[in-house]
């Protein structure tokens, strides 16, 4: 299967931490993606991971991997008001040339 | 200096009608795609050329024909256009042995 899933909405206060979950359904997914859309732009790449790890920071992002549960999360420490966009999960496997998106999370921080 | 840019970026026609999106990417990538994202921001891929060779081809309308006239360059022409043709497309591009992909700005096309 190709099916990618994520929750719609997320809304946090600024300053906390915000959390965003991907589910994934393809076990031969090599790496697996975070970008961010905000209004009116294109995707940007925030991190990756690949299959054989099970975390990677950067600064403020953490990335979990669960690859059992086939669960990707991203965590985003001390959220800022300009975090507020949709964020995109992707999954790529060893090999091909396509990557499968999620449905995108919308994060509303609030000030 | 822009790394894949797209040409137009707001594009509004009449339905019936038939227009083309260019994309190009100076990163000397070989591989470039055709995304379109819809109004609940749900993201499909469309197609994909590995140098100028078409690999990935999905469910999309014949009315929809991409054109790769070489490795920077992959140019979306739609034919008679309907209602629902009316999203965002973006154009990507990735390097074979390479992780990631990079995107575009974006054409937004709105359908009359």
């Amino acid at each position: 299967g190709e099916d990618v899933e994520q929750s719609l909405f997320l809304s946090v206060r600024e300053g906390d931490s915000s959390v965003i979950n991907c589910t994934y359904t393809d076990s031969s997914s090599t790496y697996l993606y975070w970008y961010k859309q905000e209004p009116g732009a294109g995707l940007q790449l925030l991190t990756y991971i690949f299959s054989n790890m099970d975390m990677k920071q950067d600064q403020r992002l953490t990335v979990l991997l669960n690859k059992k549960d086939k669960h990707l999360s991203l965590r985003i420490a001390d959220t800022q008001t300009g975090d507020s966009a949709i964020y995109f999960c992707a999954e790529k496997a060893s090999g091909t040339y396509k990557y499968i998106f999620g449905t995108g999370t919308r994060l509303k921080v609030l000030a | 200096d822009t790394a894949v840019s797209q040409t137009p970026k707001y594009l509004v026609t009449q339905m019936g009608n038939d227009k083309s999106i260019k994309c190009e990417q100076n990163l000397g990538h070989d591989t470039m795609y055709w995304y379109k994202q819809d109004s609940k921001k749900f993201l499909k891929i469309m197609f994909s050329y590995n140098n100028k060779e078409l690999i990935i081809n999905e469910t999309v309308p014949n009315r929809f024909s991409p054109k790769s006239p070489d490795k920077a360059h992959l140019n979306l022409h739609i034919n008679s256009l309907e209602l629902g043709d009316s999203a965002v497309y973006f154009c990507a591009s990735s390097q074979v042995g390479e992780v990631t992909q990079y995107f575009g700005p974006g054409t937004r096309l709105l359908v009359l």
